[in-house]
């Protein structure tokens, strides 16, 4: 069983609309989390952490349940600009491990 | 500027040839990272590196590839004996360390084995 694992999609969506990627992970021990963004031919960068409480970004809400080791990512109201590939990613022991990544495509 | 700096940005070598990929992280950061990025795929650690030592290496696939970090900034990244399976794109990130601090990545070195 990979450590991260992730729908690879791709998610074809319209503009507006509401869209949920999740991730689960199977080392318990792991101790934060994270979701990047990466564009086509570029490097990956931070979206935003994810805490047990939930957390909110504008249009973006990542939630995270550690009891059933798994972590989402909400997106309202997309837009053309939200296309890209969203990668999960699980801190443990210093190490950071990436999921495959979903490839998000927002339409017109 | 002050990112995270990878050279070359582009690298073709013959299968067998050794190659060596440099990364220049940010100033101050204690962590750096490696990792190989196929095409439609997530990247795939390889290294891990606190300070000078490697903290974890189970990422590297096999004995051809090391890394080293001799002063706990610069990292070099080495593949000998190179084979077509291993172009990709290697990326390196740093971090302060910490456990919710956030890792920043260079823009990659597109290695070609012919």
């Amino acid at each position: 069983r990979k450590e991260v694992e992730q729908d690879p999609g791709p998610f074809n969506v319209p503009e507006g609309a509401t869209v949920a990627f999740n991730c689960t992970y199977s080392n318990s021990a792991s101790q934060s989390f994270f979701w990047y963004r990466q564009d086509c031919r570029k490097e990956p960068k931070l979206l935003m952490s994810v805490y047990s409480s939930g957390n909110e970004d504008g249009r973006f809400t990542a939630q995270l349940n550690r009891a059933s080791q798994y972590i989402s990512l909400l997106i309202r109201d997309s837009k053309l600009s939200d296309s890209a590939t969203y990668l999960c990613v699980v801190r443990s022991q210093g190490n950071l491990i990436f999921g495959k990544g979903t490839k998000l495509s927002v339409k017109p | 500027g002050a990112g995270v700096s990878q050279t070359p940005s582009n690298k073709v070598t013959e299968k067998g040839k050794y190659v060596e990929l440099r990364c220049d992280p940010i100033s101050g950061h204690t962590a750096l990272y490696w990792y190989r990025q196929s095409l439609g795929q997530g990247p795939e650690f390889l290294i891990y590196f606190q300070g000078t030592g490697a903290a974890d290496d189970s990422g590297l696939p096999n004995d051809r590839f090391f890394a080293v970090r001799p002063e706990g900034s610069v990292s070099t990244l080495k593949i000998q004996r190179t084979e077509r399976g291993d172009s990709a794109v290697y990326l390196c990130a740093s971090s302060l360390g910490g456990l919710d601090t956030e890792a920043f990545f260079g823009q990659g070195t597109r290695l070609t084995v012919v």
